[in-house]
């Protein structure tokens, strides 16, 4: 397997922009979660998705953010419009249900800067 | 929610000493906990992870234990190596909270060859 799949790796954007990240899921896995890392906040879970139903969105930062799983090996995070404060690197991670599958997979990440 | 807090937040020791770092958590119903290395620039990797089933886990230089009564449970790398210099990330979840995992806030760990 190729592991989790995350696109594009790098991202630099003008402010108002929008901007799509792309993830492919670990094949079998019921299970996608969107992370944002940044020094100041650390390891952030914006969003998380099971079986392509999106079950917590709590840590979505607001309304500009929006995240979607049209089927099982596909999920997209949208900025629409961003902002230099979303400059970030954004990661994807999934994982399987049950005991002893709970392993959280991490992507590569999307390496975003706003200007 | 969970909390989970985290110490040190900056570790340096010197190539071949040990290193220790530990996690609080507050939901007592958490019941895995896992810990991820991530290097410069790269991805959360996972290293090691503990069920609240079981005491200690070690796998070769790293070990980790688990308080339960405390709620607390804590990293331990043995015979320090360069390559051992990363961030690491304790984390917790609860199997009825869907895979969700709640992260410390990392430790910086460097090893002084």
């Amino acid at each position: 397997d190729a592991g989790v799949i995350q696109s594009p790796r790098h991202e630099v954007t003008e402010m108002g922009q929008e901007v799509t990240l792309r993830c492919k899921p670990i094949s079998g896995h019921d299970y996608l979660f969107w992370y944002r890392q940044t020094m100041m906040r650390g390891l952030e879970l914006l969003i998380y998705f099971n079986n392509n139903v999106p079950i917590d969105d709590s840590g979505m930062p607001e309304d500009r953010f929006s995240a979607k799983m049209p089927n099982a090996s596909f999920s997209t995070l949208k900025i629409q419009p961003s902002e230099p404060r979303d400059s970030a690197v954004y990661f994807c991670a999934s994982s399987s249900l049950g005991t002893g599958q709970e392993t959280q997979y991490f992507g590569p990440g999307t390496r975003l800067l706003v200007l | 929610g969970e909390n989970v807090e985290q110490h040190p937040s900056t570790l340096s020791v010197q190539e071949g000493d040990s290193a220790v770092i530990k996690c609080t958590y507050s939901d007592s119903a958490s019941n895995y906990f896992p810990w991820y290395k991530q290097e410069l620039g790269k991805r959360p990797q996972l290293i090691i992870d503990i069920r609240s089933n079981v005491g200690e886990k070690k796998d070769q230089r790293i070990a980790v234990t688990l308080n339960k009564t405390a709620k607390h449970f804590s990293l331990h790398i043995t015979e320090t190596q360069p390559e051992d210099s990363a961030v690491y990330f304790c984390a917790a979840s609860r199997n009825n909270a869907g895979n969700m995992l709640t992260f410390g806030g990392g430790t910086r760990l460097m090893v002084k060859p």
